[in-house]
């Protein structure tokens, strides 16, 4: 059964801390992503990688950054949190090669105070 | 503008109902489309693929309008589990890059 973990399901952190979001995949897939979900704004995407140590930007990649060291873990880091930060985190990845299927991740929910 | 947009809802609908939802697409260059599925405080899972020539899964129909940049969904013979939201997801310019709709939220009522 094919599987994306995110390492917290609820994360509660203050504005200015520096913040590390890890997500994993057990299913050798090249390209892994980084959403945020808002309500009323959908899922958006804030990076994605293709490979190891390739990343490119989304659409909303101000704030953030990332890190993409083996092929299955991406992390997403927030190098200085800030309130409107705070939102759903969602990882996916997908096989490389096309528009394929996205496997979601749980989810963080991350509050930033 | 936004890359894809939907109606919020929700559409409230008694079980055993035939309902349908739409979903307009900016970019006339995207080239794959997908419905997912979105359970209260649960991650998205893929519901079908859209292909041109329309697909069909059990009660669940795909439409795809070129022309008029729509995609839609048509569910039958609703069920009290189909309760959920409903996300039409764009592949963008770059093939691996999807757009994701914010949903329309679907209720089924006995």
């Amino acid at each position: 059964d094919v599987k994306v973990t995110q390492s917290s399901r609820y994360l509660v952190k203050r504005t200015g801390e520096k913040v590390f979001l890890e997500c994993v995949q057990d299913m050798d897939h090249e390209n892994m992503f980084w959403y945020r979900q808002d309500p009323g704004l959908g899922l958006r995407l804030i990076y994605f990688s293709y490979d190891v140590k390739m990343k490119e930007k989304g659409d909303i990649p101000e704030g953030y950054s990332v890190s993409r060291e083996k092929k299955e873990r991406f992390s997403l880091i927030l190098e200085s949190a800030s309130t409107n930060q705070t939102s759903m985190y969602l990882c996916a990845s997908s096989l490389g090669n096309g528009p394929n299927e996205q496997f979601f991740g749980p989810g963080t929910r991350l509050t930033v105070l | 503008r936004k890359e894809v947009e939907q109606d919020p809802g929700p559409f409230n609908v008694p079980e055993g109902a035939t309902v349908a939802f739409n979903c307009t697409y900016s970019n006339s260059a995207s080239q794959s489309f997908f419905w997912y599925r979105q359970d209260c405080r649960k991650e998205p899972k893929l519901l079908m693929s859209v292909y041109s020539s329309g697909n069909e899964d059990g009660r669940f129909t795909a439409q795809l309008n070129r022309a008029s940049q729509y995609i839609s969904l048509l569910i039958r013979d609703s069920k009290l589990s189909d309760s959920a939201t409903y996300l039409c997801v764009v592949n963008g310019n770059n093939f691996n890059k999807f757009y994701f709709g914010s949903g329309t939220k679907l209720n089924v009522k006995p």
